[in-house]
């Protein structure tokens, strides 16, 4: 069974801070990825990122990074100099290609972050 | 443009009432999914379909049915049977079925039942 786990129900920052967005998962597949959603009030998922199993580079983009460590089975996100735009319930997901046909993502249960002005 | 409609945005039901969620999509994609989101929770899978007339249940199937009838059409039923259907629900689409597919959400349905 594959398992999803972000701690942190809800994080408040002031804007400009730096903040990291935790994410936790377990999977028997030694092929699996990974992504990151963001929901923001809209309520329309946009997907941020995705990572395989396979690869362990962490990557940045703009102000958005990731850090991928197979070793303590995290996925975590880090915005740099929050904005208030960036104000959102963030998902991460797993999902495991077993072979006899994938059955859709594994979410957590969101991370709600609040950037105030 | 393409991307993914859902319809209705808000919808309300009276108990023993059987509702259809309409989610159309342009992408061309083979894969489908639904997705139900109760508050302060994650997404869970409702149904997916990989291809036409082929679907699979998800995790939590009882009390829907869906139908794959178009490429491009998968709506999901919400009967009677299902015993606490207010929720939110997703609809997603993929190229294809494998996991390393990004899924493509559309704007959602909010359904009450009164």
């Amino acid at each position: 069974a594959q398992k999803v786990t972000q701690a942190q129900t809800e994080i408040s920052v002031v804007e400009k801070e730096d903040v990291t967005l935790d994410c936790v998962y377990e999977t028997r597949d030694t092929t699996y990825y990974l992504f990151w959603y963001k929901q923001p009030p809209s309520g329309e998922l946009v997907f941020l990122i995705r990572r395989n199993s396979f690869d362990e580079q962490n990557e940045i983009s703009g102000r958005y990074s990731w850090n991928f460590q197979k070793s303590t089975s995290s996925f975590n996100f880090t915005i740099t100099a929050s904005q208030v735009v960036d104000s959102a319930v963030y998902f991460c997901a797993l999902s495991a290609y077993s072979g006899g046909g994938a059955d859709g993502l594994t979410f957590g249960k969101g991370t709600h972050l609040i950037i105030q002005p | 443009d393409g991307g993914i409609t859902q319809s209705p945005k808000y919808l309300f039901r009276k108990e023993g009432q059987n509702v259809t969620l309409s989610c159309e999509q342009n992408l061309n994609h083979d894969a489908m999914y639904w997705y139900r989101q109760d508050p302060g929770q994650g997404l869970r899978l409702i149904y997916y379909s990989q291809i036409v007339n082929d679907f699979q249940k998800g995790d939590i199937a009882e009390g829907y049915s869906v139908s794959r009838e178009k490429k491009e059409s998968f709506p999901l039923t919400v009967t009677s049977a299902q015993k606490n259907p207010t929720a939110f629900y997703l609809c997603a689409s993929s190229i294809g079925l494998a996991g390393y597919n990004e899924q493509f959400f559309g704007p959602g349905t909010r359904l009450t039942v009164l």
